[in-house]
């Protein structure tokens, strides 16, 4: 059974970067997509990419001038990271996997437990 | 765009429940629902508008295709007061739905 388990910090300070990491365990990494999602209660869920093997990417718009992502399959995990962050940006963050191996196009199934992170000073 | 409605809706146990999610263009039957409880991440129920999950109480049931989707719960139980969501998969970026609260009257 494939799990994700995600890490980082709950609180960021107004324009640094946050940065979580979620690591997979039950499956290998380089099968399928994996995205970052945030929830905030203004916007509700808000799809912020996805990543395949560090060969492909796609960013919302939205955010795209300053989200990262990486795989490291040595370690089975991915990570986020967004810079210049503001208090438009705090949200609960979850990492999901894409329903499919090799499918993009599909549903996220598992999720991470989700991590809220707070920008404030 | 995924608009859903109702955004709230007061519900009794047994009750037969109707959500729908309308999309602002065509997304095929890649639609897919999710339901959430506070505290939780989201969990998946329907797969592809109507594709039904393993694992996942009978009483879920997805319809629709294009722009047009309705999840129902036949015969509410109270364990199933949450917060329900669409997601399209068809277009990037992908959305989702504003969701739809369920709570007990």
């Amino acid at each position: 059974q494939v799990q994700l388990q995600q890490s980082g910090p709950g609180l960021v300070r107004p324009s640094e970067t946050l940065s979580l990491t979620c690591s997979v365990s039950g499956d290998s990494i380089s099968f399928y997509y994996w995205s970052w999602i945030r929830q905030t209660p203004e916007k509700g869920l808000e799809w912020i990419g996805y990543i395949h093997n560090n060969e492909s990417r796609f960013f919302n718009p939205s955010l795209k001038s300053r989200v990262t992502f990486s795989v490291d399959t040595t370690k089975n995990q991915f990570s986020l990271k967004l810079r210049s962050v503001t208090a438009a940006d705090t949200a609960v963050y979850y990492c999901a996997r894409h329903g499919v191996a090799a499918g993009l196009r599909t549903w996220f199934d598992p999720w991470g437990q989700g991590t809220l992170v707070a920008v404030s000073s | 765009v995924l608009t859903q409605s109702p955004g709230f809706q007061s519900v009794t146990p047994k009750e037969k429940v109707t959500i729908t999610c309308r999309a602002s263009q065509s997304v095929g039957s890649s639609l897919h629902w999710y339901q959430q409880k506070p505290g939780q991440p989201p969990k998946f129920l329907v797969k592809f508008a109507s594709q039904p999950i393993s694992g996942v109480p009978s009483r879920f049931s997805g319809s629709g295709s294009g722009t047009d989707f309705t999840l129902t719960i036949n015969g509410l139980e109270a364990e199933d007061v949450a917060t329900y969501y669409c997601h399209q998969s068809s277009i990037l970026p992908q959305t989702f739905g504003g969701g739809t609260k369920l709570e007990l009257k």
